[in-house]
């Protein structure tokens, strides 16, 4: 199974302030065919369920706001919050699915300072 | 608009079942794989099984292989999750999760319903 590890596991950011979050896998999910890596993000607001942010390491969902964006390729990949809202207090995850089973990272929970 | 519903959550003692439904509107149900995943009680999300669109293989994560049986009925647009054996470990939160196309690998988890909660414990 491909491993996904996020760090940090936590931060505090200012409102108005970046808030970055990196994932690693353990094996890459760069399809080299069509040159796509097999990774998505997702939020989880306290007490809602997960909300699609990302997929394809950097294409937006229809509906989520520029102010996220998603970079990285291969095994090494970014979540990107440009100015961080109050709106944005979640517990963000990373997802393979280049391969079953897929899987998730640990989680990273961003609060405001 | 896509809406899962998912239904069947309850208490239930070690070694017992629970048959778990996700009714799914707003899309072409049949056309999609579904999934359940699960979250534990203050951690971290976890797939626990797979099915996918048209002909309906099914996929399993090691910890519930061989308890757990997924299957749909495309005709009532519904997921099914039949769980034997339930262990205390299997006590979460689940979610009914739909996929971006029929398949299983290479597609993304779309859209979430709210969850159904398991709780094994004697």
């Amino acid at each position: 199974d491909i491993v996904m590890t996020q760090s940090p596991d936590s931060l505090a950011v200012s409102l108005g302030e970046r808030a970055t979050i990196s994932c690693r896998s353990s094996q890459s999910v760069l399809y080299r065919s069509n040159n796509k890596s097999y990774l998505a993000w997702y939020q989880q607001k306290p007490g809602q369920s997960p909300k699609l942010l990302i997929y394809w390491a950097s294409t937006r969902e229809f509906g989520v706001p520029d102010r996220f964006s998603g970079s990285g390729s291969g095994t090494d990949f970014t979540l990107t919050i440009s100015t961080l809202q109050a709106d944005d207090v979640a517990v963000y995850y990373c997802q393979q699915f280049y391969s079953t089973p897929p899987t998730f990272g640990q989680g990273t929970k961003v609060e405001i300072k | 608009e896509v809406q899962l519903l998912e239904s069947g959550g309850d208490l239930v003692q070690p070694g017992g079942s629970l048959r778990l439904s996700c009714v799914g509107s707003g899309f072409t149900f049949g056309a999609y794989a579904m999934t359940w995943v699960r979250q534990a009680p203050g951690k971290g999300l976890e797939w626990v099984s797979g099915i996918t669109g048209g002909a309906g293989s099914t996929y399993f994560a090691d910890s519930v292989k061989g308890r757990f049986t997924i299957s749909r009925d495309d005709s009532r647009n519904t997921l099914y999750l039949e769980m034997n054996n339930l262990r205390v470990e299997d006590t979460a939160l689940y979610y009914c999760a739909k996929k971006s196309d029929r398949a299983m690998a290479g597609t993304w988890f779309a859209s979430w319903g709210q969850g159904t909660p398991v709780t094994v414990s004697s």
